[in-house]
């Protein structure tokens, strides 16, 4: 069973708008997050990372918010370019040095439109 | 810039044949990963190194076995393929240990297809 959940396949968003991507966690041990962008022909990129200490990470328009009770994460991306179309994983661990278990969800494939 | 190689985009192999491939990083990394990525599952670890000559096996490493003679290569290895090895194929390769800041870098990718 995945540990790591999102369950929005795709999302379509309107060019200069927000774009908010989901990710949900069964496993409360997870406390180091992290997001990944991956352009077609090309390998997943890192992104943002969060661990549980925190709440909020920011860089540019790239935002994750962790809510720990409701083993939820989200990426905000503000505002949205058509250059930020791609697939997007997120991943989780139970530590940032336990390098052998990151947990990938399945990915939500975002459309920005100009 | 890390860069992070995969020998072959698209392969093409049939069933029951022994099915090599190759992953060379150019940044020294001490640890190197192969996943594969199938639709709605995500990405799934195969097998990892974290030393030349080292190994461990991730969540599905049933059918596949690896190898890692020099620090910057890391070779998976399908001993005799089958239709459901049908796959995106990544490897990836991190620092170790790994921090908060670290993270894994990955190649391009081999999609693999298994007749």
């Amino acid at each position: 069973d995945q540990q790591v959940k999102q369950n929005s396949p795709s999302l379509s968003v309107q060019e200069g708008r927000i774009s908010i991507l989901n990710c949900d966690y069964t496993n409360s041990m997870f406390d180091y997050f992290l997001w990944y962008k991956k352009y077609p022909a090309e390998g997943p990129t890192f992104l943002i990372s969060i661990s549980s200490i925190k709440d909020k990470n920011e860089d540019g328009r790239f935002t994750v918010f962790l809510n720990k009770s409701a083993k939820h994460l989200s990426l905000h991306i503000v505002p949205s370019q058509p250059g930020d179309s791609a697939v997007y994983f997120c991943a989780a661990s139970e530590s940032p040095y336990n390098f052998n278990k990151f947990y990938f969800g399945s990915g939500t494939k975002l459309n920005v439109k100009p | 810039d890390v860069k992070v190689t995969q020998s072959s985009r698209y392969l093409v192999k049939r069933t029951g044949e022994k099915v090599f491939l190759e992953c060379v990083q150019d940044m020294d990394h001490e640890n190197m990963f192969w996943y594969r990525q199938d639709p709605g599952l995500g990405l799934r670890l195969i097998y990892f190194s974290y030393d030349v000559k080292m190994k461990e096996k991730g969540d599905i490493p049933e059918g596949y076995s690896v190898s890692r003679e020099k620090k910057e290569r890391f070779s998976l290895i399908l001993e005799s393929a089958s239709t459901n090895q049908t796959s995106m194929y990544l490897c990836a390769s991190s620092f170790s240990p790994q921090g908060p800041e670290e993270t894994q870098y990955f190649g391009p990718g081999t999609r693999l297809l298994v007749l």
